[in-house]
Formats: C-alpha cells, sequence, structure tokens
C-alpha cells in the first residue's frame, strides 16, 4: 500500500465526453504526476503539478487539464473524449519535485472510451 | 529526448530459474534508476531505486545493476517462483527537466510457470 488512492476504479465514456478522474496524495505529498498507459504498453508522462502549479507537461493535447487541491487530492480532466484515450490513468505522488525523489504509484483508473 | 527500452518483451521460465531482465536508456543524465512491477490491470509497486552514484541495490532476491556510462540496468530476480508472474517496467527521470517525472520503457511480461 502506497497511501495512494485512485477514483473511481472503472469507467466507460462515450467519444465526446468529458470525465474527471481523481487522485489522493500520501499526506505532506506536495507534488503529483499524471500518467497513461495504453495496454501492453509503459506509462506515459501526462503533467504534474507542485504546489497547485503545473511543473512540467508531455506531449499531450490541451484537452488533457489538471488541478491539485490543498488537501493533496488532484484531479486529470479530459474533454472530448477520444477511442485513443482508452486506457489506465495513474497517479504518483512524492514529497519534492526534485529528481531524486520517489514516487508512489496509485492503484490507477481505467477508462474505456466506446 | 530520453528513451528507454526493455528486452525481452516476454519472457516465460520454469520455476526456480533465475530472471535477468534488461533495461537501456539514452541519455546517461539521470538522477536514478528505478524498477517497478506491475499486475495486470493494477497499479505499480515500486521494487528498487537505484541512485546515478550506486552500481547496484539488493532487496531480497532482487537484485539490480546499473551502468550509467552505458546506459544500462539489469534486474536479477533468483530462484523464481509463480508469484514473481507479472510485467517488470524500468523507468528513469526525465533528463534536462525539472522535477522527476519518469520515462518509463515498455515493460517486460514475465511468467513462471510451476
Amino acid at each position: 500500500e502506497t497511501g495512494v488512492t485512485q477514483s473511481p476504479t472503472h469507467l466507460i465514456k462515450t467519444r465526446g465526453q468529458q470525465v474527471t478522474l481523481r487522485c489522493s496524495s500520501q499526506s505532506g505529498h506536495n507534488t503529483v504526476s499524471w500518467y497513461q498507459q495504453a495496454l501492453g504498453q509503459g506509462p506515459q508522462f501526462i503533467f504534474q503539478y507542485y504546489r497547485e502549479e503545473e511543473n512540467g507537461r508531455g506531449n499531450f493535447p490541451p484537452r488533457f487539464s489538471g488541478l491539485q487541491f490543498p488537501n493533496y487530492s488532484s484531479e486529470l480532466n479530459v474533454n472530448a473524449l477520444e477511442l485513443d484515450d482508452s486506457a489506465l490513468y495513474l497517479c504518483a505522488s512524492s514529497l519534492r519535485a526534485g529528481g531524486a525523489d520517489t514516487q508512489y504509484f496509485g492503484p490507477g483508473t481505467r477508462l474505456t472510451v466506446l | 529526448k530520453q528513451e528507454v527500452t526493455q528486452i525481452p518483451a516476454a519472457l516465460s521460465v520454469p520455476e526456480g530459474e533465475n530472471l535477468v531482465l534488461n533495461c537501456s536508456f539514452t541519455d546517461s543524465a539521470i538522477y536514478n534508476l528505478q524498477w517497478f512491477r506491475q499486475d495486470p490491470g493494477k497499479g505499480l509497486t515500486s521494487l528498487l531505486l537505484i541512485q546515478s552514484s550506486q552500481r547496484e541495490q539488493t532487496s531480497g532476491r532482487l537484485n539490480a545493476s546499473l551502468d550509467k556510462s552505458s546506459g544500462r540496468s539489469t534486474l536479477y530476480i533468483a530462484a523464481s517462483q509463480p508469484g514473481d508472474s507479472a510485467t517488470y517496467l524500468c523507468a528513469v527521470p526525465r533528463i534536462k527537466a525539472a522535477g522527476n517525472k519518469l520515462t518509463f520503457g515498455g515493460g517486460t511480461r514475465v511468467l513462471v510457470k510451476p
């Protein structure tokens, strides 16, 4: 158990809809990162938030957006869902945004877009 | 741009045999390298983290080595058991970027047969 939780566990949406995924970090962790993992592939970095500000973004379009709240929770929002957005979405928290800090992963949210 | 490769993509061994999993990365300017285990449809469990100044790290039956100059890491699992069946992923913090955002390999799917 990493102390990082995600909700919901599974989600089914249709193309064009919007979705919000939630993550609760370990207490005291100021940094949260989101990753997308397509079936059979390694996770791909979406973006990172540090102290409620975006701190870097991967190669994902603006319809992927996020929020981080003072209570160590965060959200990933995806607008205008596409079939290729079907994946396991993972969040990871760490104490700081520094390169040496270990990230602790949640169990993920499985999103299916029909 | 950092690229991480894991070969082989899949591996099947009889119980008791030692496992050797390989990870290579293109840029040696890394903070650390982390090995994860992922069970089907689940999140990531951190196995070992090797700092860039270290050559190896051990935990129980697991031993990971790191050769930064050649851009390689190897995870050894001694005396494999059916419970070791999972996908193993290596990851490095993205280089020349603030923070600890990870670049993952594609993973090696391991099956240990009783």
